[in-house]
């Protein structure tokens, strides 16, 4: 009973380097999500996908791309990390209403 | 557009006393709204739900659709109730997206 699974758990990254966040729910969940979550600032949607193959942005996507490579699948991509992207990184999946979310990455840019 | 206003960042509160997390919400159409609760080095998780009008952990909300509020409320704290709350909002009938306040840290004192 994985659940929602991220990976890593970990990552230091320094500016301009490139990462993408893996994330995998065995529930057979249409929807998934990534958020990221800040100190004052609480969980920011950054996107969203209510399918395979369809994706949304959310409130805070620049700097950011996914990809639902299949119904178990979400990635969230940064292509150049800047430092106001140090954050914790949640990954959520949905069946029809409660969100289900993984443990989270720390990500730090320095 | 949606929004989820939560007003405390911190709510510090005695062992055996009233605890109320508040939450206001703006959105055109019919929301569905939610809590969920982060315990220290655990998973967000689903508290509890508006629709299903239950009580979990002697925790309840009520959706006040003329204020646009869904306030959370227990009675007596209990010190395990110490943990992050956040409130969250889903536009029924449109779409997945579902966004979060900025949560209020709940501490409760022996």
């Amino acid at each position: 009973n994985a659940g929602v699974t991220q990976t890593p758990k970990f990552q230091v990254l320094k500016t301009g380097q490139s990462m993408t966040l893996q994330c995998a729910q065995d529930m057979n969940h249409n929807s998934m999500y990534w958020y990221r979550q800040d100190p004052g600032m609480g969980l920011r949607l950054i996107y969203y996908s209510a399918s395979e193959g369809t994706t949304d942005k959310g409130e805070v996507p620049n700097g950011y791309n996914v990809s639902r490579l299949n119904k178990r699948e979400f990635s969230l991509r940064l292509e150049s990390a800047a430092p106001s992207q140090t954050s914790v990184y949640f990954c959520a999946s949905s069946g029809r209403v409660t969100l289900h979310f993984g443990n989270g990455t720390r990500l730090t840019v320095t | 557009a949606q929004r989820v206003t939560q007003p405390e960042k911190l709510l510090s509160v005695f062992k055996g006393a009233p605890v109320e997390l508040k939450c206001n919400y703006s959105y055109s159409g019919s929301p569905e709204l939610f809590w969920y609760v982060q315990y220290s080095r655990q998973r967000l998780q689903l508290l509890l739900r508006h629709i299903s009008r239950e009580s979990i952990k002697g925790f309840t909300a009520d959706l006040n659709k003329g204020e646009t509020s869904f306030h959370l409320k227990k009675p007596f704290a209990q010190e395990e109730d110490s943990a992050m709350y956040y409130c969250a909002l889903k536009a029924l009938n449109r779409d997945d997206k579902i966004i979060f306040g900025k949560g209020t840290r709940l501490h409760i004192l022996p």
